[in-house]
């Protein structure tokens, strides 16, 4: 089944502990994104990846890494998460051209 | 900020088509007109989408005015499942990444 994986779904931890999302797709798309999403501000992109070892910033990418080293993957990383980071996040990928994104499930981060 | 316009809410009743409006009057013409739907904190779902001409799937109906200033989808038999806040993105591709902006959207209720 195609689709697109993120783990962990919900995760509760506290500011300052490094953690990682990851998100895996396997429909061969070349590219991903990372969005969050935080009541009233709707989806905003964080960061996205057009190919492999090609990423670049959305609109909110402070306090956020992510890398591509291989095509299926695109974790985020959070190295000093902080409360504000506390939202519903989720990863998109999509085939080249004017194709629609795929969303995976959603995670759930809570930072205390 | 989001290209596009659409109403915060609407109301249809089940087994009837429920048709949702957008206006994204500053589209230029190598953009596409998205729609997604996402149901309570579940990944947005993609439904349809199209450039000039209409368009219809399994799923729903794309119709996009002459001038592409506006348009409508519809869903023809609407049911309770489809409840959910449905986006209207208007989107253009090219080598660097694709600029997808999510508005608030419609949150649209199908009623028994």
């Amino acid at each position: 089944e195609a689709q697109v994986t993120q783990n962990p779904r919900y995760l509760i931890t506290v500011t300052g502990k490094k953690l990682t999302v990851t998100c895996s797709q396997n429909m061969n798309h070349e590219y991903m994104s990372w969005y969050r999403q935080d009541p009233g501000l709707g989806l905003r992109q964080i960061y996205y990846s057009m190919n492999v070892e090609v990423t670049d910033k959305g609109d909110v990418p402070e306090g956020y890494k992510v890398s591509r080293k291989e095509k299926r993957n695109f974790p985020l990383i959070l190295e000093s998460p902080s409360p504000n980071q506390t939202s519903l996040y989720f990863c998109a990928s999509r085939p080249q051209g004017a194709q629609p994104q795929h969303f995976g499930d959603g995670t759930r981060l809570s930072i205390l | 900020d989001a290209k596009t316009t659409q109403p915060p809410s609407m109301d249809c009743a089940e087994g009837r088509a429920a048709n949702l409006p957008c206006n994204h009057s500053t589209i230029s013409g190598n953009e596409y007109v998205y729609w997604y739907r996402q149901i309570h904190s579940q990944g947005p779902q993609y439904i349809i989408h199209g450039l000039k001409n209409n368009e219809t799937n399994e799923m729903a109906s794309l119709i996009i005015t002459e001038d592409r200033k506006s348009s409508t989808l519809i869903l023809p038999h609407a049911t309770l499942r489809d409840t959910a806040v449905y986006y209207c993105i208007v989107s253009f591709t090219d080598n660097y990444g694709q600029n997808f902006v999510f508005g608030p959207g419609t949150r649209l209720s199908v009623l028994p």
